[in-house]
């Protein structure tokens, strides 16, 4: 079957630890892209990567890092430099042109700081 | 900044009735206008979008609808069913430059038996 994978689905972590989320995609997508989202609340950019070995800053990158080494996969650093972690966590990834608007999005990782 | 936002948080309907659910934008530059639909701890998906240039596009019991003028979207679902209850975003990209989207704040539609 083809799609996002994203683990772990539940994470725990102390204040001052990183950690790192998974995301691997078989679609064979150029694209992917990291957003977070607050209870009750829409997604927000982290990071995007429209190629291997490129990607971007979104709109809330602090605190974040990524990496984008091979095609399949995208994992996403949460740093203890994030004041607020707590979060639902979601990858996605697409195609790369004009008119392909068709994000598809992993099942989550929900992050929780202790 | 520009955003992309929506009128209600919930919206409340009976089994077979029509559902409309509201967005306002307000960045004009954007080339597409996409909905999705969120389930309970699951990730979005994507229903049905709309290039710039439309008015209306119908999908399979969905309608979307832009009104540039006024800078509105509307997603139209006909014949609602309780399978429908979730929590639907709007969002926007552009054609050029960063293709990442930007999304609303969420209505959720309960579909009541």
């Amino acid at each position: 079957d083809g799609g996002i994978t994203q683990s772990p689905k539940y994470l725990f972590r102390k204040e001052g630890q990183n950690v790192t989320l998974s995301c691997e995609q078989n679609l064979n997508h150029d694209a992917m892209y990291w957003y977070r989202q607050d209870p009750g609340q829409g997604l927000r950019l982290i990071y995007y990567s429209q190629i291997v070995n490129d990607f971007q800053k979104g709109d809330i990158a602090e605190g974040y890092s990524v990496s984008r080494e091979k095609k399949e996969s995208f994992p996403l650093t949460v740093t203890s430099a994030q004041k607020n972690p707590t979060a639902f966590y979601l990858c996605a990834s697409s195609t790369v042109g004009t008119g392909r608007n068709e994000q598809f999005f992993g099942p989550g990782t929900r992050l929780t700081v202790l | 900044g520009e955003s992309v936002g929506l009128h209600l948080p919930t919206l409340s309907v009976q089994e077979g009735d029509n559902s409309i659910i509201n967005c306002a934008y307000s960045n004009s530059a954007s080339d597409y206008f996409i909905w999705y639909k969120q389930e309970s701890g699951k990730g979005p998906q994507f229903i049905i979008d709309i290039r710039s240039n439309m008015d209306k596009r119908q999908g399979q019991r969905v309608t979307v609808l832009l009104n540039k003028t006024v800078k509105h979207l509307s997603l139209q679902i006909a014949a609602t069913q309780p399978g429908d209850s979730a929590v639907y975003f709007c969002a926007e990209i552009r054609d050029t430059g960063r293709r990442a989207l930007t999304f609303g704040s969420g209505t959720r539609l309960q579909v009541q038996p």
